[in-house]
């Protein structure tokens, strides 16, 4: 089973300011990688898949960088609607799927 | 529209069943693989189970032998058949479809199993 470790848990950003997370992958996953979105109450939302590919509709202010066993995600610059939890997912070798456990992204 | 719509869950002592329903529209399921996804309160995802187009099934270790995923065509639904339930159990249960390069490209709203004497 490949897991998937997210870091950090929590990202304190202010509105406007730019943020990364990052996932890592216990072994490659070549980019096999997808991130999605989660705000409370709700289902999640496909961000990027392909390591680097914007979903239909998601903003250019997102965006997903590297391949094998190191990614990143980056919101550009941080919009109210952005404050969320957002998972990575690799799909290169399964089953199982793999998430990661989630980074939250709050106001600071 | 193309959605997916969950419901079954509900309140369920231990070693109980349940059955969770996933009502497809705008496309077909069977055309598909498709996935239950859950979520503890307060916790990440975890992927349950998985039906491909062709029928094969999979299951994570955690609920291996005890859930059971298939589907309906006629109707166009997924279902998960949930037996010998444990309190870890406890947790939104997400239907989602899987999109030609296998990651999740639509998910419906979830339905919450809570299971507890």
């Amino acid at each position: 089973e490949i897991v998937m470790t997210q870091s950090p848990a929590t990202l304190s950003v202010s509105p406007g300011e730019r943020a990364t997370l990052s996932c890592r992958a216990s072994q490659s996953v070549s980019s096999s990688l997808a991130w999605y979105q989660q705000k409370p109450g709700q289902a999640p939302r496909l961000l990027i898949y392909g390591a680097s590919t914007r979903a239909t509709g998601i903003p250019a202010r997102f965006s997903g960088s590297g391949s094998g066993t190191e990614f990143t995600l980056t919101i550009s610059s941080l919009q109210s609607e952005d404050f969320a939890v957002y998972y990575c997912q690799q799909y290169n070798n399964w089953p199982p799927l793999t998430f990661g456990g989630g980074t939250k992204v709050e106001i600071k | 529209e193309v959605q997916l719509v969950e419901s079954g869950g509900g309140l369920i002592q231990p070693g109980g069943s349940l059955r969770l329903s996933c009502a497809a529209s705008g496309f077909t399921v069977s055309h598909n693989y498709m996935s239950w996804v859950r979520q503890a309160p307060g916790k990440g995802l975890e992927w349950v189970s998985v039906i491909y187009s062709g029928g094969s099934t999979y299951y994570a270790d955690s609920v291996k032998g005890r859930f059971t995923i298939s589907r309906d065509n006629s109707k166009n639904t997924l279902s998960l058949q949930m037996d010998s339930l444990r309190a870890e159990d406890t947790a939104v249960y997400y239907c989602a479809r899987h999109s030609a390069a296998w990651f999740f490209d639509l998910w419906g709203r979830g339905t919450l199993v809570t299971v507890s004497s």
